[in-house]
């Protein structure tokens, strides 16, 4: 089946310092992925929607130049936490649309997260 | 404009019992629903999709879930809760797509007592 991977899953920085996070779809390609943001007890809020090739768009209320999004190839977006602030910590997950068929056609698969602390 | 609203945010059942999580949806056209599953620090994992094809759907790990479109339900259900079923469950939904603009509820999180 489709695979995502995510990494790191944890991570943690100092204040100011900047965190890139990886994700990679493993055995198909994804010209889109998604970003999400979990804070605790919560749901998942989507952030931001990584396109291959173009500008990466954003939710409303999402700061592009605090998250930036490069989707570099079909295979791989990056988010990149930029200044961290403590406010930022948070759990971050990604996930690609599998275009192809079968069970597992147009349905979202998710990466394991990565849990980011500012300190 | 679409939502998903999950009824309880906590669930607890006894191992073996029945294991029924609530979720009602809004959409302004025939929607694709959503159930997925998350373990502590991980990702969400897909137990089962409705997309306009039979109204009860059969999911992994035993669970199934209803269509209902008089009621815009789509609970989940499993007949025995099994100890490894404690999780946190999401419902969602998506009218444009399979995956576009998903929208997910707060989750229910399941206890299962043994």
């Amino acid at each position: 089946g489709a695979v995502v991977s995510q990494h790191p899953s944890r991570v943690i920085c100092k204040s100011g310092t900047s965190v890139k996070i990886e994700c990679r779809s493993l055995d198909f390609q994804a010209t889109t992925m998604f970003w999400y943001r979990q804070f605790p007890k919560q749901s998942l809020m989507l952030m931001a929607t990584s396109n291959e090739g173009s500008k990466a768009t954003y939710e409303q209320g999402v700061e592009k130049d605090k998250f930036l999004i490069n989707h570099a190839s079909l295979t791989l977006s990056t988010l990149t936490v930029t200044s961290a602030h403590p406010e930022d910590s948070s759990f971050y997950i990604c996930s690609a649309p599998n275009d192809g068929t079968g069970p597992g056609a147009n349905v979202l698969t998710f990466g394991a997260g990565s849990r980011l602390t500012v300190l | 404009a679409q939502s998903v609203t999950q009824l309880g945010s906590h669930v607890s059942v006894s191992e073996g019992a029945l294991v029924l999580l609530r979720c009602n949806y809004s959409s302004s056209v025939p929607p694709y629903l959503f159930w997925y599953v998350q373990y502590p620090n991980q990702g969400l994992q897909l137990l089962l999709k409705y997309t306009s094809a039979a109204t009860l759907v059969k999911g992994i790990n035993g669970f199934e879930a209803e269509f209902k479109k008089s009621e815009t339900s789509f609970h989940l259900t499993k007949p025995s809760a099994h100890m490894s079923d404690a999780a946190e469950y999401f419902c969602a939904v998506s009218s444009s797509g399979g995956y576009q603009k998903v929208t997910f509820g707060t989750g229910t999180k399941l206890q299962v007592i043994p």
